[in-house]
C-alpha cells in the first residue's frame, strides 16, 4: 500500500492564481481531512469528509473547496490564492472518525507570492 | 468546541535523560488522546494513543498517561535518543457534530543533545 499520497510536493503560485493540490488514499478508509500547518499554529482542520458524496467545513475553511467524488480521492482547491496560505498543507485518512488512528501524507509546500 | 493546550513548546534533554510534554483539553466529552511525531519534512505519524477508560499506556521507552478529572494527559519518553529528536504533537477527538475530529495542541520541538 502506497497510504496517502499528496501532489505536488512544493508550489509557488502568485496572488489570484486558482489551483488543486491532490490527495488520494489506497486503504479504503471513509474518513479523510486536510490540515494546514503554519508555524507556531499546531495543525489546522480545513475540511474533512465522512465518505463519498459527503463534505463538511473545519476550523479554518475560507478560501478553501473540497469534494469527494471518490473514496480514494480528495483534492483542495484553492480558488483564488492570497499570501495568507502560505503554509504546508496535509491530507489524512482513517477507518472511521472518533477513536481511529489519522494517517498523514508527506504533505505540500505552497508558497503564495 | 474542544481547545488542546501543549507544554513546553520546546523542550532540550541530554541523551539518556526522560523528557516530559503535558497537554490539557477542554472537551469533557472528548475520549480519544493521540500523540504525533513530526520529523524534519515529512507528515505527522501516531506514535501512541490512549482512550478514556484507560489511566496509562506503555510502549517500550514511550508511555501515556490521562487524568480525566483534571482534563490532562502527558507524554513521557525514557532514555532518549537523537532520532527522538523532532516534533510532537497531542490531539484530543471533537465531539458531537464534529464527527470525532481531532483538534491538535501547537507542538512541541524536542532537541535530545548526544
Amino acid at each position: 500500500n502506497a497510504g496517502v499520497t499528496q501532489t505536488p510536493k512544493f508550489q509557488v503560485l502568485k496572488t489570484g492564481q486558482s489551483m488543486t493540490l491532490q490527495c488520494a488514499q489506497d486503504m479504503n478508509h471513509e474518513y479523510m481531512s486536510w490540515y494546514r500547518q503554519d508555524p507556531g499554529m499546531g495543525l489546522r482542520l480545513i475540511h474533512y469528509s465522512v465518505g463519498a458524496g459527503i463534505t463538511d467545513q473545519g476550523e479554518v475553511p475560507n478560501g478553501y473547496n473540497v469534494s469527494r467524488s471518490t473514496t480514494e480521492d480528495f483534492p483542495l482547491r484553492l480558488l483564488s490564492a492570497a499570501p495568507s496560505q502560505t503554509s504546508v498543507y496535509f491530507c489524512a485518512s482513517s477507518n472511521g472518525a472518533r477513536g481511529e488512528t489519522q494517517y498523514f501524507g508527506p504533505g505540500t509546500r505552497l508558497l503564495v507570492l | 468546541g474542544e481547545n488542546v493546550e501543549q507544554h513546553p513548546s520546546t523542550l532540550s534533554v541530554q541523551e539518556g535523560d526522560s523528557a516530559v510534554i503535558k497537554c490539557t483539553y477542554s472537551d469533557s466529552a472528548s475520549n480519544y488522546f493521540p500523540w504525533y511525531k513530526q520529523e524534519l519534512g515529512k507528515g505527522p505519524q501516531l506514535i501512541i494513543d490512549i482512550r478514556s477508560n484507560v489511566g496509562e499506556k506503555k510502549d517500550q521507552r514511550i508511555a501515556v498517561t490521562l487524568n480525566k478529572t483534571a482534563k490532562h494527559f502527558s507524554l513521557h519518553i525514557t532514555e532518549t535518543q537523537p532520532e527522538d529528536s523532532a516534533v510532537y504533537f497531542c490531539a484530543a477527538s471533537g465531539s458531537g457534530g464534529s464527527q470525532g475530529n481531532l483538534i491538535f495542541g501547537k507542538g512541541t520541538k524536542l532537541s535530545v543533545k548526544p
